[in-house]
């Protein structure tokens, strides 16, 4: 069966550091991948998205992620992070010919000051 | 403006009660979506809809019914609530299925049920 994995689910950094949250899926075919952000009391909302154009994607808020398929990774970075980036981020994966995404059970991003 | 919205975003019941959310889009989007949140589980897939009169259970359907006569609306029924669907729930819809198209979500419905 098909799945996402993200290590970790509360990442604490601080502030100006190094932003590196992890997503793993399982592959058989070739998949759509997505980072959303989800802030407090808030629906979700899309950071960014691989749909096989270029490997490293740059999402809003200085997001970036990057294709790898031999790890079947779409880790999420940001070179510095910002107090305002504290909120739950999600992987989600769509494969290709099936009609459901599947999401990962969530990061939750502390920023210290 | 484009959105999703979802109605009402806080609702208290008691089981067994019949309840209703309401899901509506003004994207034109063929593919809706119900999910629920619960801490540790991330989202989980209740039912979707790729198109008008066109819906397939998700990953969680049990206790729960949908049904899409309009391409805009997408109404997510608990015909009879537990406490075990208490839970946040998010509607979403995008352009399509088939391609990799984003999802837009709601801004939530905190359901409980005592």
């Amino acid at each position: 069966a098909q799945s996402v994995t993200q290590l970790g689910s509360h990442v604490s950094v601080s502030e100006g550091a190094l932003v590196l949250l992890r997503c793993n899926y399982s592959s058989s075919v070739p998949p759509y991948l997505f980072w959303y952000v989800q802030y407090p009391n808030q629906g979700l909302q899309l950071l960014l998205k691989y749909t096989s154009a270029a490997t490293l994607v740059k999402g809003i808020n200085g997001f970036e992620a990057e294709f790898k398929k031999s790890e079947t990774s779409f880790h999420l970075t940001k070179p510095s992070a910002h107090m305002s980036d504290a909120a739950e981020y999600f992987c989600a994966v769509k494969w290709e010919g099936y009609q459901k995404v599947t999401f990962g059970t969530g990061t939750k991003l502390q920023v210290i000051p | 403006e484009a959105q999703v919205t979802q109605n009402p975003r806080y609702l208290i019941t008691v089981t067994g009660k019949k309840l209703t959310v309401t899901c509506s889009q003004n994207m034109n989007h063929e593919y809706m979506s119900w999910y629920r949140q619960d801490p540790g589980l991330g989202l989980r897939q209740i039912y979707y809809s790729m198109n008008v009169e066109v819906t397939d259970k998700g990953d969680v359907p049990e206790g729960y019914k949908v049904s899409r006569k309009e391409k805009r609306n997408f109404p997510l029924i608990l015909e009879s609530p537990s406490p075990n669907q208490t839970s946040l729930y998010f509607c979403a819809s995008s352009l399509s299925w088939g391609q990799g198209t984003e999802a837009f979500f709601g801004q939530g419905t905190r359901l409980t049920v005592v």
